[in-house]
């Protein structure tokens, strides 16, 4: 049962274009919420994370929303660069950061 | 400089072999995870483990085996059992506490020849 959906699977972007990739989850335990950023050959690297008590968190040009309601998160990329270019995971985990759970992941595309 | 190793970097498995997957951290971590990578499923957890001698299956655990002899060291074999082994293997750890984030390895990619 996957139990973290993320979408689009593919998302190309204009530089300075604002993409915005969506996750949503079924299992209300979950409390922890980061996002990884892979680039081809390297293992995903931790880029920003929230818990479901703020509704927003920023961390230089990237942005988590997050609807605790919905059971929706999303993650938006300002100013986008042709560097952002890698394959973005949405995960989930309750009780910190046991046991991630991964979406299935973006390709993500900035094109000059 | 901390992080964590594997190796090797490419990995070919003869049909009937088994073949085991090395993961060396140097940041005092407690806990370390193996996950697998295929295209368009995301990563999906084979194994994890706590402690020292202690470890517990993940999603995918079948024709898999692991050991956590020491802290540092959390070796995966991939078994003959394993009939679809052509992946990506990914090992992370993760210090204790809540909210730590799981820091990665860069990936051990296994074939079949």
């Amino acid at each position: 049962q996957q139990q973290v959906k993320q979408s689009p699977q593919s998302l190309i972007v204009q530089k300075g274009g604002i993409p915005i990739i969506n996750c949503a989850y079924e299992n209300t335990a979950f409390d922890y919420f980061p996002w990884y950023q892979q680039f081809p050959g390297k293992g995903p690297a931790l880029l920003i994370a929230i818990r479901p008590d703020v509704s927003e968190k920023k961390e230089g040009r990237f942005t988590i929303s997050f609807n605790k309601s919905a059971k929706q998160f999303s993650l938006h990329i300002m100013d986008s660069q042709p560097g952002d270019s890698a394959t973005y995971f949405c995960a989930a985990s309750q009780n910190g950061n046991e046991k991630l759970t991964f979406g299935t992941g973006t390709r993500l595309t900035i094109i000059p | 400089d901390g992080g964590i190793t594997q190796s090797p970097k490419y990995l070919f498995r003869k049909e009937g072999q088994n073949v085991t997957l090395s993961c060396e951290q140097n940041l005092n971590h407690d806990a370390m995870y193996w996950y697998r990578q295929d295209p368009g499923q995301g990563l999906r957890l084979i194994y994890y483990s706590q402690i020292v001698n202690d470890f517990q299956k993940g999603d995918i655990a079948e024709g898999y085996s692991v050991s956590r002899e020491k802290k540092e060291s959390f070796p995966l074999t991939v078994t003959s059992a394993q009939k679809n082994p052509t992946a990506f293997y990914l090992c992370a750890s993760t210090g204790w506490g809540a909210g730590q984030p799981q820091h990665f390895g860069d990936g051990t990619r296994l074939s079949i020849l």
